[in-house]
């Protein structure tokens, strides 16, 4: 299984502010997915993250709202940006697919309090 | 249409047996998966189950699926303290992408 790792591991913004989470691999990777967690819920995928093109979002979410990089196999980052509270969740980077299935491993969260 | 449904709650005693339950929509899924989120920390794969197997034994984990009725469960042998957390069955849509449930929190009674 691959190691992820998330930096920050937790931040507390003001309003109308922008932080960018980066998530690091110890191995190259195909694909990486980018979640939220709000509190009490289940993950929502943001969007995942492709090497050398646009990021896909997925419904409700938007480029200008999230900026996606992913310059190689193995980095990305997530930028939350003009943050509400609303943004205040758990962040979380994925990776997969491996071994042949479709399994994703997570690096340990960022988690964000904007206020 | 996709959907993943777990309860929300499972209470049980240390040492007693735990059974999380899920059901799914999609019978094209390949694979289930089960993950575990403790306070504070990232998603932590356990296992996973391949959709033409009926079920999957791992140490204390035992992943069982009926395929025909579309439900997963994961039946923890000997609870412990150290087993207290968020428990989130995923099916895969084929493309990579997993559908969560909305996790199960088990709680563990001395």
């Amino acid at each position: 299984s691959a190691v992820i790792s998330q930096k920050p591991s937790r931040d507390i913004c003001q309003r109308g502010t922008s932080l960018t989470i980066q998530c690091q691999v110890d191995s190259q990777v195909t694909m990486m997915f980018w979640y939220r967690q709000q509190p009490g819920q289940s993950l929502t995928l943001i969007a995942t993250a492709n090497q050398g093109s646009e990021a896909t979002y997925e419904s409700g979410f938007v480029i200008d709202k999230f900026p996606i990089s992913r310059p190689n196999l193995t980095f990305s980052t997530l930028t939350v940006s003009n943050m509400s509270p609303e943004d205040s969740s758990i962040y979380l980077c994925s990776v997969g697919p491996t071994s042949g299935t479709d399994t994703q491993y997570f690096g340990p969260g960022t988690r964000l309090t904007v206020l | 249409g996709e959907d993943v449904e777990q309860s929300l709650f499972l209470s049980v005693r240390e040492g007693d047996s735990s059974v999380i339950n899920c059901t799914y929509t999609d019978s094209s899924s390949t694979y289930l998966y089960w993950y575990k989120q403790e306070p504070g920390a990232g998603l932590q794969l356990l296992t996973y189950i391949f959709s033409n197997m009926d079920m999957k034994q791992d140490q204390r984990l035992t992943v069982l699926l009926n395929k025909k009725d579309k439900h997963l469960s994961l039946r923890i042998a000997d609870t412990q303290t150290g087993d207290s957390a968020i428990y989130f069955c995923a099916e895969s849509k084929g493309n990579y992408q997993l559908i969560w449930g909305a996790g199960t929190k088990l709680i563990i009674k001395p």
